[in-house]
């Protein structure tokens, strides 16, 4: 069952544009969403989070935006940069326990 | 290095042969969790520990998946009699109990295949 889905496998931008990646989940129960990045050969490691009870939050140049009403976040990285290329993964959990993550969608920024 | 540590990195096994993977969280964290990533997917929850104690699986953990960790610090995960569908990625994850972001440390990873 795909409670979190990324319905873009891969996206490109120009270096200093700004990139949207998009996530959609179907479980309301779920109150934590992160986003998670990824270098090839690495673990997942964390980027930015947002509490259920937010609509938004913004760590640099990084912004998670969430609309609980459509069931969908975002993440904007801008200005993008060529080091930003990597797959990013949505998540989401209900009480922090069982995480459920999306396929993830391969960025890539172009110099 | 303090991260979560994961031996070995690669695993080459034959059908039917058993393999154990080893996980090292971060030493503070009480939460340790498995999970499995094959290609193009996201990783996918196997089960997760609360110190010792096994809280959760999930139903991909047959009979053949057994997970222990009997100190409440490193954790184990062996598949018995190996499958080529167990080829993947297992990545072990650790947490503390309460977390203000909802954040997994993962470990690199280890990769199982099976000819």
């Amino acid at each position: 069952d795909q409670q979190v889905k990324q319905n873009s496998p891969s996206l490109s931008v120009q270096e200093g544009r700004i990139s949207i990646l998009n996530c959609d989940y179907t479980n309301s129960m779920f109150d934590y969403f992160l986003w998670y990045k990824k270098y090839p050969a690495e673990g997942p490691t964390f980027l930015i989070s947002i509490s259920s009870i937010k609509d938004k939050n913004e760590d640099g140049r990084f912004t998670v935006f969430l609309n609980k009403s459509a069931k969908h976040l975002s993440l904007h990285i801008v200005p993008s940069q060529p080091g930003d290329s990597a797959v990013y993964f949505c998540a989401a959990s209900a009480g922090n326990n069982d995480m459920r993550f999306g396929a993830g969608t391969r960025l890539t920024v172009k110099p | 290095d303090t991260g979560v540590s994961q031996n070995p990195r690669h695993k080459i096994t034959k059908r039917g042969q058993n393999v154990t993977f080893r996980c090292d969280p971060i030493s503070e964290h009480n939460r340790l969790y498995w999970y499995r990533q094959t290609l193009g997917q996201g990783p996918e929850f196997l089960t997760y520990f609360q110190n010792e104690a096994q809280l959760e699986k999930s139903r991909l953990l047959s009979d053949r998946f057994s997970a222990e960790r009997p100190k409440g610090s490193f954790s184990t995960l062996e598949i018995q009699r190996t499958e080529q569908g167990d080829s993947a990625m297992y990545l072990c994850a650790s947490s503390p109990t309460a977390s203000n972001t909802g954040e997994l440390f993962f470990g690199e990873g280890s990769r199982l295949t099976v000819l």
